[in-house]
């Protein structure tokens, strides 16, 4: 059974480009959460999918992030005209419904 | 507002000794807390975690303490091994919920001397 996987493990774009993270859950997870850990800080909560559904975006930026997990295919995490401080380490997790989240390694965002 | 704490940056513990991690929460809706161990360019990975009616839970080499009238948990690790050098994350979340998020203090870097 294979972990979360995501990619690409690490992106640099220049800034006012489009940032786009992948995340596939484990096998038999439908629940997918995205957390974005700043440079020495703890990982903080951003976004929570179901299958087609966004349930809570309570962490999310209101511009620019958008969040998606189709019925077919992995989760997106998609940041337009990225800026400089979205440089960070995004973080996709997955789990069967209110257990145990298993994280994938990460995507390092590096704004130039 | 930090609603978890770990407020010790990092902890040097020599090899066989037992490794005391610490955190503390603001939240008293927490009821399941978790700890996570992160190696550089590794997402964090799953290591024990425990529900706010006990107080104690015990995995291995892994212990976890919670304390709710202080509002703090401990993971302690005994014996410690070069392994368990890593970056510790507690983090906690609210059972009743629908969406599980999880709140993570800033971290403690463990370094095991040999």
């Amino acid at each position: 059974n294979a972990g979360v996987m995501q990619n690409p493990r690490h992106l640099v774009r220049r800034r006012g480009q489009e940032a786009r993270l992948r995340c596939s859950p484990m096998k038999g997870h439908s629940h997918v959460y995205w957390y974005r850990q700043l440079p020495e800080e703890g990982l903080k909560f951003m976004v929570y999918l179901q299958k087609e559904n966004i349930i809570d975006e309570s962490g999310m930026p209101k511009e620019r992030f958008s969040a998606e997990f189709p019925k077919e295919g992995p989760s997106i995490l998609r940041i337009q005209q990225v800026v400089r401080g979205d440089s960070a380490a995004y973080f996709c997790a997955s789990s069967p419904f209110q257990e145990t989240q298993y994280f994938g390694p990460g995507t390092r965002l590096l704004v130039l | 507002d930090q609603q978890v704490k770990q407020n010790s940056p990092s902890l040097r513990v020599q090899e066989g000794r037992i490794s005391i991690l610490n955190c503390d929460y603001t939240n008293s809706m927490f009821d399941y807390f978790l700890w996570y161990k992160k190696y550089p360019a590794e997402g964090p990975t799953f290591l024990i975690s425990i529900s706010s009616i006990k107080d104690k839970n015990e995995d291995g080499r892994f212990t976890v303490f919670l304390n709710k009238s202080a509002k703090h948990l401990s993971l302690h690790i005994v014996p410690s091994q070069p392994g368990d050098s890593a970056v510790y994350f507690c983090a906690a979340t609210v059972l009743d919920q629908g969406a599980q998020k999880l709140v993570f203090g800033q971290g403690t870097r463990l370094t095991i001397n040999p």
